[in-house]
C-alpha cells in the first residue's frame, strides 16, 4: 500500500544526544515535510523539500537537519542543539509542492528527551 | 514571516449544535488554503480553498474563503462526539510552504 512510514514511533534520547527520525513515502511525491507538534497546539514547520538535493528552512529550523538524496527520504536529525526538543513529529509529503495541495502524514514520531 | 490564527483555540459543545471555526492568514505568495482533522496522530484532509467565496461541503462540514478578508471559516452542523477533534486550517504558497496555525480543540458532548 502508498503511504508514509515513519520510524521510530516512539524514542527517548539523553540530554546532548543527536537523533535521527526516519520519514520514507512511495507516493512518488516531490514535495516532503517535517513539521513538529506540541501538546495541544498546531504544526510548526521544521523544513521542506520540493525537489531531490534541495530543501528550505522552516520556521523553526534551528537545532534541526535534513538531507533529501533520494525522492523517497526525508530524514531529520534533532541535534544537541535543540533546546526543547521533547515533541510529536510529523513528516508528510504532496504531489508537486509548487502547487501547495494537499499533504498526506505519516503516524508521526514521539521524541522523549531524558 | 507567514502567519496564520485561529480562533477560538478551543470550543466544547453539544451533540446538534452547529460549530464555526476560524482562520485568517498573512501569508506572502498565497495560493491555498487547507482545512485537517486530527483525532489521535496523523491529520487527514477535509477541503482545500483556492478560489474565494465558493463552498466547498461534505456532509455536515463546509467551508469558504474570503481572499479580500484573508480568512476562511469551516462549518460543522448537527455536531456528533466522533467531530471531536483538532482542526488545524494551513496556508499555502505559491512555492511550496504550508504554514499552519495553533488549531481548534473541539470537544462535543452527548
Amino acid at each position: 500500500d502508498g503511504g508514509i512510514t515513519q520510524s521510530p514511533k516512539y524514542l527517548f534520547r539523553k540530554e546532548g544526544q543527536n537523533v535521527t527520525l526516519s520519514c520514507e513515502q512511495n507516493l512518488n511525491h516531490d514535495a516532503m515535510y517535517w513539521y513538529r507538534q506540541d501538546p495541544g497546539q498546531g504544526l510548526r514547520l521544521i523544513y521542506y523539500s520540493q525537489i531531490v538535493n534541495d530543501f528550505q528552512k522552516g520556521d523553526i529550523a534551528e537545532g534541526y537537519s535534513v538531507s533529501r538524496e533520494k525522492k523517497e527520504s526525508f530524514p531529520l536529525t534533532v541535534t544537541s542543539a535543540q533546546k526543547n526538543p521533547t515533541a510529536f513529529y510529523l513528516c508528510a509529503s504532496s504531489k508537486t509542492g509548487g502547487n501547495t495541495g494537499e499533504l498526506f502524514f505519516g503516524e508521526g514520531s514521539r521524541l522523549t528527551v531524558l | 514571516e507567514d502567519k496564520v490564527v485561529q480562533s477560538p483555540l478551543s470550543l466544547v459543545v453539544h451533540e446538534g449544535d452547529t460549530v464555526t471555526l476560524n482562520c485568517s492568514y498573512e501569508v506572502t505568495n498565497f495560493r491555498s488554503l487547507l482545512w485537517y482533522k486530527q483525532e489521535k496522530k496523523a491529520p487527514t484532509f477535509l477541503f482545500m480553498l483556492t478560489s474565494s467565496g465558493i463552498e466547498k461541503k461534505s456532509g455536515r462540514l463546509s467551508s469558504i474563503l474570503d481572499k479580500k478578508e484573508l480568512s476562511s471559516i469551516l462549518n460543522i452542523t448537527a455536531t456528533q462526539t466522533g467531530d471531536s477533534a483538532i482542526y488545524l486550517c494551513a496556508g499555502g504558497t505559491s512555492y511550496g510552504k504550508l504554514t499552519f496555525g495553533q488549531g481548534t480543540i473541539l470537544t462535543v458532548h452527548p
